[in-house]
């Protein structure tokens, strides 16, 4: 089955830094990638995703880059705020219903 | 975005004693939902996927006699913890999918706490 690593496991970034986060997942055959923002005790939100047709899809300060070949993705932040602070999950699934995979979060902090 | 409901997004319970947790989809009809466990610090494992009128298909080492799952329409699906104990005590989540739809929608959890 689909296995998903996801780097760093913490991050603590100034304000107004940029943030990164990176995944890789293992099934050739994974074609839609969902980047979730976690906070404490709430349900994960759906903030940016990529299909497996474009190489990188951008929507205000957050961007997601996909390199199928490497089987990478990656999330990145620019200009944070504290309130961007929250756990960050990356997931794949094959698309069409079937079923996401999770990375193991990463902790986001961003410092003022 | 579509809109999942999930009830209770709180319980406690006795040892030995049965909780059901409901996920419905207010706005759309989901063929298809899922129901994952989260510890603390954690990341979100998949406990079952579940299709409207068929039985759920639960991820290896999930017991599907402890863990009832039922979808009986396309707006609804249920997780019944049965004989709970402590170690059950976790933080459990619904998503829902729309046919052809690959955007999964989460309801909002439910802690439950077996004492």
């Amino acid at each position: 089955g689909e296995n998903v690593e996801q780097h760093p496991s913490t991050l603590s970034v100034q304000e107004g830094d940029s943030a990164v986060i990176k995944c890789t997942y293992s099934d050739s055959a994974s074609n839609y990638f969902p980047w979730y923002k976690q906070e404490l005790g709430k349900r994960p939100q759906l903030i940016i995703d990529i299909r497996s047709n474009v190489g990188e899809k951008k929507d205000q300060r957050i961007a997601v880059t996909l390199n199928k070949t490497a089987k990478h993705f990656s999330l990145h932040i620019t200009e944070t705020q504290p309130e961007d602070s929250a756990v960050y999950f990356c997931a794949a699934s094959r698309g069409g219903g079937n079923k996401l995979t999770f990375g193991t979060g990463t902790q986001l902090k961003v410092e003022l | 975005g579509a809109v999942v409901s999930q009830h209770p997004s709180r319980v406690i319970c006795k040892s030995g004693t049965s909780v059901k947790i409901e996920c419905r989809s207010l706005d759309f009809q989901a063929t298809t939902m899922f129901w994952y466990r989260q510890f603390p610090k954690q990341s979100l494992m998949l406990m079952a996927t579940s299709n409207e009128g068929s039985k759920a298909t639960y991820e290896q080492g999930v017991e599907k006699d402890k863990f009832l799952i039922n979808h009986a329409s396309l707006t609804l699906s249920t997780l019944t913890v049965t004989s709970a104990h402590p170690e059950d005590s976790s933080f459990y989540i619904c998503s829902a999918r729309e046919r052809g739809d690959t955007e999964a929608f989460f309801g909002q959890g439910t802690r439950l706490t077996v004492v």
